[in-house]
């Protein structure tokens, strides 16, 4: 079992829907989740994270966290062409007095007009 | 201003060749790490050091091995390259090792590496 797994996709949504992009995650122990979103060719950039239970808005993403179901998930509103790229979710291991970040493989989100 | 540069973007080499990757972050951060992206686009972390020191050593084959001159670079060398290094390897960095939710990382543009 991979310590963060992700649907690879792709996920296909039109424009203006919500998309929504799940994870789940294997050790329990975790504290911190972050989504980072890619797009073809480039390098990964920071859109959220959370480490409380339940859901944390910033503009159009929500991210939601349930950590007795070890389930992360992003929702993305009113999605646009714009927001189609890979998006990939974090998970920290805190161990030995440092971080390490373990990514999910990532979802492919496609919005087409 | 770039924040976290690496050189050379694209690498293209035979196998068994040796290669370096060099990375500079300007952004003042004390953590620097190297993760490897392979096809499937799976980013699995490699090293990490602070301030100069080694913290993070995945298992990694040993013909890789990262130098940090100095916390504001961290460069990866590769020898006897194989196939199966094609990959594209992102330098990151981060202020603080152990405050990562308020110090997300900060990625480099990626280096594809293409053993042939």
């Amino acid at each position: 079992q991979k310590e963060v797994e992700q649907n690879s996709g792709p996920l296909s949504v039109p424009e203006g829907a919500i998309a929504s992009l799940n994870c789940t995650y294997s050790d329990r122990g975790s504290q911190s989740f972050f989504w980072y979103r890619q797009y073809s060719g480039k390098s990964p950039e920071l859109i959220m994270f959370i480490y409380s239970n339940g859901d944390k808005e910033d503009g159009r993403f929500t991210a939601q966290l349930n950590k007795a179901s070890q389930y992360v998930s992003l929702l993305i509103r009113d999605s646009q062409p714009s927001d189609s790229a890979t998006y990939l979710c974090a998970v920290n291991r805190f161990s030995g007095g440092y971080n390490k970040l373990i990514f999910g493989a990532g979802t492919r989100l496609a919005v087409h007009p | 201003d770039t924040a976290v540069s690496q050189t050379p973007k694209y690498l293209v080499t035979q196998m068994g060749n040796d290669k370096s990757i060099k990375c500079e972050q300007n952004l003042g951060h004390d953590t620097m790490y190297w993760y490897k992206q392979d096809s499937k686009k799976f980013l699995k972390i490699m090293f990490s050091y602070n301030n100069k020191e080694l913290i993070i050593n995945e298992t990694v084959p040993n013909r890789f091995s990262p130098k940090s001159p100095d916390k504001a670079h961290l460069n990866l060398h590769i020898n006897s390259l194989e196939l199966g290094d094609s990959a594209v390897y992102f330098c990151a960095s981060s202020q603080d090792k152990t405050a990562i939710d308020n110090s997300p990382l900060h990625f480099g543009n990626g280096t594809r590496l293409t053993v042939t």
